[in-house]
């Protein structure tokens, strides 16, 4: 049963201390998204990927956060120095080439920075 | 610039009654559409999409979703309620005009089905 994978599921930070957060997208999907979730935000798109090649991180702070795919079967999201304002969920996503598009999403980190 | 709206933050509904999900879109061209369910700390979930074809679609666990141009809308269905239904639904659009297919999600939509 393919799945995206994320690690960790939850993480407790005090303020200003680096958080890295990973996700295994599915065996053979080419494109990888991040999106941030809150209740005040809902869901936010902040980078996504395609064939390791950041296409679109315009949704993410550039000073703080940053994203990775050092290769095919990981990604990687960073925050370096974390703030109480980053506390949310994180949820990974990937997609398969010719897949119509479907996102099959990871079940999170839940991030509380403290 | 595309966009998506839930009109209902939560929706309510008994055991065994139909149930509507509200969303309408915003596209400069022709879109894909998407329902994803979300269920209590976990990830969203595929439910069914609109791409091309047929306006009705069916999709996983007896949700049916009507594409109407005309109204530029996308609500998801369902014949007869389950407590289990109970999850935060979230409408999606995607328009391939724009290139880059980045989805855009609806704040999504609390259904609560009540035994």
């Amino acid at each position: 049963d393919a799945r995206v994978t994320q690690t960790p599921r939850h993480k407790v930070t005090e303020m200003g201390q680096e958080v890295t957060m990973r996700c295994q997208p599915i065996l053979g999907h080419n494109t990888v998204f991040w999106y941030r979730q809150t209740m005040m935000q809902g869901l936010e798109l902040l980078a996504y990927f395609r064939n390791r090649a950041p296409l679109d991180d315009s949704g993410m702070p550039k000073d703080r956060f940053s994203a990775e795919m050092p290769d095919a079967t990981l990604a990687t999201l960073k925050i370096q120095p974390s703030e109480p304002r980053d506390s949310a969920v994180y949820f990974c996503a990937s997609e398969g080439a010719g897949s119509s598009y479907e996102q099959y999403f990871g079940p999170g980190t839940r991030l509380t920075v403290t | 610039a595309q966009s998506v709206a839930q009109p209902e933050d939560q929706v309510n509904v008994a055991e065994g009654n139909p149930l509507t999900v509200k969303c309408t879109y915003s596209v400069s061209g022709n879109p894909y559409l998407f329902w994803y369910v979300q269920y209590p700390n976990r990830g969203l979930q595929f439910l069914l999409k609109y791409i091309t074809g047929d306006n009705l679609v069916k999709g996983s666990y007896g949700f049916e979703a009507e594409f109407n141009k005309s109204q530029t809308s996308f609500h998801l269905k369902k014949p007869s309620a389950l407590v289990s239904d109970s999850a935060l639904y979230f409408c999606a659009v995607r328009d391939p005009s724009g290139g880059s297919y980045i989805p855009t999600f609806g704040r999504g939509t609390s259904l609560i089905v009540h035994p």
